[in-house]
């Protein structure tokens, strides 16, 4: 099973928006609503963002956003502050066999 | 609040094992699972495998099958992940992480694992 994919690198000026694609296929992505995003800071734990592709965790900022369009997932990030500075990865369930979940290749967000 | 905190830094031999522990605290601790989510240096998240700490039902990656196992002691409300027959490419920080339904809603602080020789 291959890690989902990412740019690698996506950049913005403090207050614009990026957005970060994540594409699979139609055994992860494209199965089911499963996709989850993650922000790590360096020398961090992967911190929870979004959730069953939309979806926000209590304490997380409503300028994080997600969606999907069949196997591609994208995470938005609106009103970009500097400590949105950091490695953001999707993750999805994958329907295969014993594969259970795939995390995407990660994407390096700088605020310049 | 929820916590999840981890064992210290290892440094083990290849053809050793690791046992990593993690310990779970804020929650009623069978109504989760948890995940085990390893990163090499400099490189990306790669899940390894999950327990359900209800009835200890587990599923692992492909690639770590016959070289893991992942346990649940509910009286310390600790999780366990060992891997065996450790090579150089198993270094790496190994993270524990609550799953709840799809996703990982939280992380333990990480323990490194280096394997040299």
């Amino acid at each position: 099973q291959s890690a989902l994919t990412q740019p690698p690198s996506a950049s913005g000026s403090p207050g614009q928006s990026v957005t970060i694609s994540c594409t699979g296929t139609s055994s992860d992505v494209g199965a089911y609503n499963y996709v989850s995003w993650y922000q790590q800071h360096p020398g961090k734990a992967p911190k929870l963002m979004i959730y069953e592709v939309s979806k926000r965790p209590s304490g997380v900022p409503d300028r994080f956003s997600g969606s999907k369009s069949g196997n591609t997932a994208s995470l938005t990030v609106s009103g970009l502050q500097a400590e949105d500075e950091a490695d953001y990865y999707c993750s999805s369930y994958a329907v295969s066999n014993n594969l259970g979940y795939v995390f995407g290749t990660g994407t390096k967000v700088t605020v310049l | 609040q929820v916590q999840l905190v981890q064992s210290g830094a290892e440094v083990k031999k290849p053809g050793a094992s690791v046992k990593v522990s993690c310990k779970a605290s804020g929650y009623t601790f069978t109504s989760y699972g948890f995940s085990w989510v390893r990163q090499a240096p400099g490189q990306g998240l790669e899940w390894m495998g999950w327990i359900s700490a209800y009835n200890g039902n587990t599923d692992y990656a492909q690639k770590f099958q016959g070289r893991v196992t992942m346990t649940t002691d509910t009286s310390t409300t600790t999780a366990y992940m060992e891997l065996r027959s450790l090579r150089s490419d198993d270094t790496a920080v190994y993270y524990c992480a609550r799953k709840a339904w799809y996703y990982f809603d939280y992380w333990g602080q990480g323990t490194l694992v280096t394997v040299s020789s």
